[in-house]
């Protein structure tokens, strides 16, 4: 079956280390996002990815990086310049935005939590 | 830039009993407009998605939502609840243009925690 796969489910680190998600999509599809989710604060776009070898910053990407060097794979790095990365990470793929704007298809998410 | 309101944080509905969640949005013109459920601890399932055509959307799970432009409201029903239905729902939006120079981007509401109580 086609889908997203998020890895690991749980990630601890400490404070100061750099720490890299994972995420991986066999929908070909073109598109990839990393979305953060904090309680009472809904789903905020970090970066997104229309194509291989291209990103974009979303609305909260200081202290992220990302690199898309293949299709099927989008990894996101917490850097230590990110002030507060306990969080719940989220990432989706979709078709390319062309004409009309598809729906998301999401993962499990990566629960991280620094201390 | 688009953005959404969910105004209800948390709502607990009975077994069988309807259930309505508010969604209000503010972009200039029609909006792509998405509803998602989130299961503890789980990524987000489509429920449904409109754009134009028919106001009145039906979903998976038994889910409908209805677009009123004069009311910028986009609110997702369901006639009876079933236990299962607990979960947390976002309402999403994304430009109805589509800008051909990127900056596309889907924004989400706060999200309405559902309850329901047997």
């Amino acid at each position: 079956d086609g889908g997203i796969t998020q890895s690991p489910k749980y990630l601890f680190r400490k404070e100061g280390q750099n720490v890299t998600l994972s995420c991986e999509q066999n929908l070909n599809h073109d598109a990839m996002y990393w979305y953060r989710q904090d309680p009472g604060q809904g789903l905020r776009l970090i970066y997104y990815s229309q194509i291989v070898n291209d990103f974009q910053k979303g609305d909260i990407a200081e202290g992220y990086s990302v690199s898309r060097e293949k299709k099927e794979s989008f990894p996101l790095t917490v850097t230590s310049a990110q002030k507060n990365p306990t969080a719940f990470y989220l990432c989706a793929s979709s078709p390319r935005v062309d004409r009309d704007f598809p729906p998301l298809h999401f993962g499990n998410g990566t629960r991280l939590t620094v201390t | 830039a688009q953005s959404v309101t969910q105004p209800d944080i948390h709502i607990t509905v009975s077994e069988g009993a309807s259930l309505e969640l508010r969604c209000n949005y503010s972009y200039g013109a029609t909006p792509y407009l998405f509803w998602y459920v989130q299961s503890p601890g789980q990524g987000l399932q489509l429920l449904l998605k409109y754009f134009s055509g028919d106001t009145l959307v039906q979903g998976i799970k038994g889910f409908e939502a209805e677009f009123k432009r004069s009311q910028s409201s986009f609110n997702l029903r369901k006639p009876s609840v079933h236990w299962s239905d607990a979960a947390e729902y976002f309402c999403a939006v994304a430009p109805g243009l589509i800008l051909t120079g990127g900056g596309n981007k889907l924004t989400f509401g706060t999200g309405t925690q559902l309850k329901v109580e047997l």
